[in-house]
């Protein structure tokens, strides 16, 4: 079973700082990760797609990058908005199952 | 437009069932898979279920397996997750999301969520 591990699970930074998040794979996945945003209240919302791809609707000050068991996303440029919590998520082949990273709190 | 209602939330006492609903608009049940995910209160996103969207096989976490039965009907565009003997456990909010793949698959449309209380 893979696990997914996130670091750091909290991340205090200013608005028009830059952000880095990590997720560590305990077995390679090559570039089948996913990255999502949920904010307060809300459901999440799929920011990055196979390990590097930008949602639609996604900004650019969002990326992603990694391959194999390890992975991150930068977001460059603080926006207000972008403070909340996100998961990392990869699908396993067979059995299919989802598997969430415990997540990265972004706090101001 | 691409969107996801869900519905059938509500409070329950332990042992008991609840049907959870979610109806989709904007796309096909024939062409996409379907999940359910689960977040208990102050904590993070459990994968709870997932149906295919051309068999119609579904599956299941281990900690739901024998207790939840996941269904769709494709002429409705609703997917149903039938929930039986729930536990306190059981208690978080529950979304539907819609799987899509390029070259991995992810959930690139989720509902609002409906919240789920399983308590004496």
């Amino acid at each position: 079973e893979i696990v997914l591990t996130q670091t750091p699970a909290t991340l205090s930074l200013s608005p028009g700082g830059r952000a880095t998040l990590s997720c560590r794979a305990s077995q390679s996945v090559g570039s089948n990760l996913a990255w999502y945003q949920q904010r307060p209240g809300r459901a999440p919302r799929l920011l990055i797609y196979d390990a590097s791809n930008r949602a639609t609707g996604i900004p650019a000050r969002f990326s992603g990058s990694g391959s194999g068991t390890d992975f991150t996303l930068i977001i460059s440029s603080l926006e207000p908005e972008d403070f909340a919590i996100y998961y990392c998520q990869v699908r396993s082949i067979w059995p299919p199952k989802d598997t969430f990273g415990q997540g990265t709190k972004l706090e101001i | 437009e691409v969107q996801l209602v869900e519905s059938g939330g509500g409070l329950v006492k332990p042992g008991g069932s609840l049907r959870l609903s979610c109806s989709v608009s904007g796309f096909s049940l024939s062409s996409h898979s379907m999940n359910w995910v689960r977040q208990a209160p102050g904590k993070g996103l459990e994968w709870v279920a997932s149906i295919s969207s051309s068999s119609g096989d579904a599956y299941y976490a281990d900690s739901v397996k024998g207790r939840f039965t996941l269904s769709k009907d494709n002429s409705k565009n609703s997917v149903f997750l039938e929930m039986n003997s729930l536990r306190a456990e059981d208690t978080a909010i529950y979304y539907c999301a819609r799987d899509a793949w390029v070259a991995a698959h992810f959930l690139d449309h989720w509902g609002q969520g409906t919240l789920v209380s399983v308590s004496s």
